[in-house]
């Protein structure tokens, strides 16, 4: 069984500055990685996901994650936050050898930009 | 073009009366799921429809029941509300149990008893 931790609840940054989302997860086999965000009221979306090769995915709108297998993280960054990324994000993780086994979310960490 | 559609968007219950909450997809996905969110919390699994297989969690409550008459639309139905069951209920589909595990979820419906 897999499991995902999220260390922080809530990360508050001002417009324009860095921020990373720390996502580790511990399994025994190998595994596919996402990003979900929330928006205030709505479904997740998919942000951006790892199945395999180049460790470092990217988003659309600016959001990067790196796969780090040696420490079993997958920490999600963006240099330059904006108002509108304030939202919830959550980790999740599927067993990559075991079909049909469900995603197992974090937590969630709510990212608050202020101005 | 919303994939996933839930209805009602917002329902608000009295404790024991029942309640419908709808899920319909135009993306012709195998996969149906619903998910309990908590305030602040991960969505939670209760159930999921692979084709018309029905696949309950363990600790899903017998509260929650859920139907899924075609590929398109999937129910959940319950049974008697408590106070516990207030929160947002998420619909996701995948197109393939054994895929890579993306799912498209709906905005969600969110529940209020009183």
């Amino acid at each position: 069984a897999q499991s995902v931790t999220q260390l922080d609840s809530q990360v508050p940054v001002f417009e324009e500055a860095p921020v990373e989302l720390r996502c580790n997860y511990s399994s025994s086999v190998s595994v596919y990685l996402f990003w979900y965000v929330q928006y205030p009221n709505q479904g997740l979306q998919l942000l951006l996901k790892y199945l395999s090769g180049s460790t470092l995915v990217e988003s659309i709108n600016g959001f990067e994650a790196e796969f780090n297998k040696s420490q079993t993280s997958f920490h999600l960054r963006k240099p330059s936050v904006h108002i509108s990324d304030t939202a919830e994000y959550f980790c999740a993780v599927r067993d990559a050898s075991n079909a049909g086994n469900m995603l197992t979310f974090g937590g969630g960490t709510r990212l608050m930009v202020k101005p | 073009d919303a994939m996933v559609i839930q209805n009602p968007r917002y329902q608000v219950t009295q404790f024991g009366k029942p309640v419908t909450l709808s899920c319909s997809q135009t993306l012709n996905h195998n996969v149906m799921y619903w998910y309990q969110q908590k305030s602040s919390q991960a969505p939670k699994l209760l159930f999921h429809y692979y084709d018309k297989d029905f696949n309950n969690e363990a600790d899903t409550p017998d509260n929650f029941q859920s139907r899924r008459p075609n590929t398109s639309f999937c129910f959940l139905d319950i049974r008697s509300p408590g106070l516990g069951d207030a929160a947002m209920y998420l619909c996701a589909t995948s197109g393939s149990k054994w895929g890579i595990g993306e799912l498209f979820f709906g905005e969600g419906s969110r529940l209020t008893v009183l």
